[in-house]
């Protein structure tokens, strides 16, 4: 059980372009998401907390403009990052918080932008 | 602001020996501590928790410690295998959300 996904698992695209992310809880219903970046050999940053039905809440320094969350349902969440630059590639991960406070991770995203 | 220290950074031991890992939290109203392993390239995997009811607890070849007074808590890896290398991440969860806040991570290496 606790079953994250997430799609794609890699992408590759130029700079100036847009990319969605998705982030799916496959056995579970999760009210609340977070997404994280994760650059080589460094921790995971927490960006912003994405809540079922409402806007998400960014971290500190985040743009929110740039990183767009959107949470329909209780099993979604997606994160496009908006006019991609170099400096936007990383390892992005999203988890979904089932009971209590137990959050499960997806798989991660590896973006690359040329 | 709100903090999660780790150390060490890297830790290379011998298979069969013990590995520590310890943090340090700064906010006293944290109340949930997640420990993750993350081998490259994949998803972190809940390894253990414990809430600050609980002073310790096990499971098989991992323990986690406790001490609310002193905002300590590690992780301890008995017997380590081959397969135990890894980075290994703390949490502490922050006052009054479910958000985690993560310790810089240990590179843990056991050596054959």
């Amino acid at each position: 059980g606790a079953v994250v996904s997430q799609h794609p698992s890699w992408v590759i695209c130029k700079s100036g372009t847009s990319v969605k992310i998705e982030c799916r809880s496959l056995d579970f219903q999760a009210t609340t998401m977070f997404w994280y970046r994760q650059f080589p050999k460094q921790s995971l940053m927490l960006m912003a907390t994405s809540n079922e039905g409402s806007k998400a809440t960014y971290e500190q320094g985040v743009e929110k403009d740039k990183f767009l969350i959107n949470h329909a349902s209780l099993t979604l969440s997606t994160l496009t990052v908006t006019s991609a630059h170099p400096e936007d590639s990383s390892f992005y991960i999203c988890s979904a918080r089932g009971d209590k406070d137990t959050q499960y991770f997806g798989p991660g995203t590896r973006l690359t932008v040329l | 602001g709100e903090n999660v220290e780790q150390h060490p950074s890297t830790l290379s031991v011998q298979e069969g020996d013990s590995a520590v890992i310890k943090c340090t939290y700064s906010d006293s109203a944290s109340n949930y501590f997640p420990w993750y392993k993350q081998e490259l390239g994949k998803r972190p995997q809940l390894i253990i928790d414990i809430r600050s009811n609980v002073g310790e607890k096990k499971d098989q070849r991992i323990a986690v410690t406790l001490n609310k007074t002193a905002k300590h808590f590690s992780l301890h890896i008995t017997e380590t295998q081959p397969e135990d290398s890894a980075v290994y991440f703390c949490a502490a969860t922050s006052s009054g959300t479910y958000k985690y806040i993560f310790g810089t991570g240990t590179r843990l290496k056991v050596l054959a």
